[in-house]
């Protein structure tokens, strides 16, 4: 099936570790994005990526890195420096190229600090 | 990029029709309108979207007003599993998705 992929489902972060979250999709898509959603609240952009090796920072980046080495993959890094990690992280995907299509997203990965 | 405005909560009987509004009176000529949809502990869904004309799909049907400043969500005959909550989304310049805290649909019997 043609879709994107988070894993893990759960994590769990000690104090000062930095953990990745892993985003695959199959779909050939251009452009991938990273969201971040509190209880309650609608997602917040962390990174977006239009193409292989270039990525740029939404509008709560800070704490956060991407890296963009294949089409497929957009992993997400949750560094020490973001102080509230506490969170439902979500992964999307859109062809890129052209502005009407929408965006498909993952089930997401809820990260909790032990 | 426009916003928009939602209300926060509606209820909808089972089987009757679901018209969820949404107003982004600062949209600009070449955004267009998204919907989504979001239950509880799942990645938001795609519904539908459009940019000036009314738009059907197999999920639902979108109406756009004649100067673009708002639109309503139509799910024809909701189902106990509609409960969610839609957000409506104009595209952004970026090309990322601006979402607010949208309006919770619940679908009672």
């Amino acid at each position: 099936d043609g879709g994107i992929t988070q894993s893990p489902k759960y994590l769990f972060r000690k104090e000062g570790q930095n953990v990745t979250l892993s985003c695959e999709q199959n779909l050939n898509h251009d452009a991938m994005y990273w969201y971040r959603q509190d209880p309650g609240q609608g997602l917040r952009l962390i990174y977006y990526s239009q193409i292989v090796n270039d990525f740029q920072k939404g509008d709560i980046a800070e704490g956060y890195s991407v890296s963009r080495e294949k089409k497929e993959s957009f992993p997400l890094t949750v560094t020490s420096a973001q102080k509230n990690p506490t969170a439902f992280y979500l992964c999307a995907s859109r062809t890129g190229q052209n502005s009407n299509q929408p965006q498909h997203f993952g089930d997401g990965t809820r990260l909790s600090i032990l | 990029d426009a916003k928009t405005t939602q209300p926060p909560s509606m209820d909808c009987a089972e089987g009757r029709a679901a018209n969820l509004p949404c107003n982004h009176s600062t949209i600009s000529g070449n955004e267009y309108v998204y919907w989504y949809r979001q239950i509880h502990s799942q990645g938001p869904q795609y519904i539908i979207h459009g940019l000036k004309n009314n738009e059907t799909n197999e999920m639902a049907s979108l109406i756009i007003t004649e100067d673009r400043k708002s639109s309503t969500l139509i799910l024809p005959h909701a189902t106990l599993r509609d409960t969610a909550v839609y957000y409506c989304i104009v595209s952004s310049q970026r090309n990322d998705m601006r979402f607010g805290a949208g309006t919770r649909l619940t679908v009672k019997p």
